[in-house]
């Protein structure tokens, strides 16, 4: 079956760092997405992994282990307009068709 | 250059009636997905189009139904609606010449509520 796992809600402190967990376990493996989600808005792009490793992009860093289905999102010096829903997703089998975990509610606090 | 157009962005309907939605990709791309996101939950994949035919299909009834034109605008027709059919619908666009990787473009979606 498909499954990707991440926490449900989290907290954090305006300038802190922040760190989003994601397992998967799906019939097959293409890459691993993450997007940031506004409440009723459409989903934005932060990061794509293929390769094991970190891949870091200003203030979001993500890193893939594929050998433990895992991966996670690195927020810096939080500001916040990053409260949002983070989406952790996998392409897996069918061509650019993306399984998707419930997301995780990121509320971010003065 | 716009983005992924959808339209309408909020319609309200009644359980077992019948809806379109409407969605335009992102200039340059051929290939439209539409996913189902419920209130609290990740988007499901509903189905992909390309070249005017359905490519791919996730597990919904067959009450989801689409089409694609030639100009690569799709609709997503859903019959027979549910209370459990409320969510946001989103459209994804992206070109089916890349490899597997190439990111997918949203919309901001179809608020759809079913009363």
């Amino acid at each position: 079956g498909q499954n990707i796992d991440q926490p449900t809600e989290m907290t954090a402190t305006e300038g802190a760092i922040v760190q989003i967990n994601c397992t998967y376990q799906t019939s097959g493996f293409n890459g691993l997405f993450w997007y940031q989600q506004h409440a009723g808005e459409a989903p934005t792009f932060l990061s794509y992994n293929v390769l094991d490793g970190l891949e870091e992009k200003g203030r979001f860093s993500s890193f893939l282990s594929r050998s433990k289905g895992y991966s996670y999102l690195l927020l810096k010096e939080l500001q916040m307009k990053d409260s949002a829903s983070y989406l952790c997703a996998v392409f897996s089998g069918g061509y650019n068709k993306l399984i998707f975990g419930a997301g995780t509610r990121l509320a971010v606090h003065p | 250059d716009a983005g992924v157009t959808q339209s309408p962005t909020h319609l309200i309907k009644t359980r077992g009636q019948q809806v379109t939605l409407r969605c335009s990709p992102k200039s340059g791309h051929d290939t439209v997905s539409w996913y189902q996101q419920a209130l609290g939950q990740g988007p499901q994949f509903i189905f992909q189009y390309y070249e005017e035919e359905e490519r791919q299909r996730g597990n919904f009834p067959d009450r989801f139904s689409g089409h694609q034109f030639p100009n690569y605008s799709s609709e997503l027709n859903v019959n027979a609606l549910l209370l459990g059919d409320s969510a946001l619908y989103l459209c994804a666009s992206s070109w089916w010449g890349t490899a597997t990787n190439e990111k997918l473009f949203f919309g901001s979606g179809t608020q759809l509520s079913v009363l």
